[in-house]
């Protein structure tokens, strides 16, 4: 079964206190790795797609980096503006094509 | 470029009513259209998803279900409403295979009472 498993599920970070969040993964044949922003009461916009191993994207603060097993989303100097809830989501190959299976999500909560 | 409407926004509904939410995309033809729930702002939960007109796959045994009458129109019903199918829906589309990820309407909040 696709699974795939997101840490911390809140982080609480100062503003221009640099940290990541992690996205571990287990699927059969990974054809994508995404990551969105949630805002409360609104609906996930995309940020990323990564496709394979090595593989990093970046935009503003925030860079993701992809691995065999997990990806990371960096954030650089976050401020207030970036506190929302992060979802990673995997488009596992096979039957599951197409169906992304999406972690529970990281709160980032950044303070002032 | 490609738009996905949603509506309503909010919603109350009480309990043994029916329900009825509709998904709209423009700007693309043959999409993939998705169902989601969401509880307490966390996870989502895959309910339907469609690959063409009539074509639905549920993928949760529950109190919901799905159509797909037009190409980008997709329909989320209820005979009658439970409490527990309170939560915040969301419809998605992508593309074939979803290559590229989804898109995702603004969501609705729908509260059984």
């Amino acid at each position: 079964e696709d699974q795939v498993t997101q840490s911390p599920e809140a982080l609480r970070l100062q503003e221009g206190e640099s940290s990541s969040l992690n996205c571990s993964y287990t699927v059969s044949g990974l054809r994508g790795l995404f990551w969105y922003r949630q805002d409360p009461g609104k609906g996930p916009e995309f940020l990323f797609t990564l496709y394979s191993a090595g593989e990093e994207k970046e935009k503003e603060r925030l860079k993701a980096t992809l691995t065999k097993k997990e990806s990371f989303l960096h954030i650089t100097a976050p401020k207030p503006e970036d506190s929302a809830t992060y979802l990673c989501a995997a488009n596992a190959g096979g039957t599951s094509y197409g169906k992304l299976t999406f972690g529970q999500g990281t709160i980032l909560t950044v303070h002032p | 470029s490609q738009t996905i409407h949603q509506w309503p926004a909010t919603l109350v509904q009480p309990v043994g009513s029916p329900l009825s939410l509709e998904c709209t995309v423009e700007g693309t033809s043959n999409p993939n259209l998705y169902w989601y729930r969401q509880a307490a702002g966390r996870g989502l939960q895959l309910l339907f998803y469609s690959v063409g007109i009539g074509q639905i796959s549920s993928e949760v045994p529950q109190n919901l279900s799905a159509s797909r009458p037009q190409d980008r129109q997709f329909i989320l019903s209820s005979k009658k409403l439970l409490l527990s199918d309170s939560g915040f829906y969301l419809c998605a589309w992508s593309r074939d295979r979803a290559a590229d990820g989804y898109t995702f309407g603004s969501g609705t909040r729908l509260t059984v009472v």
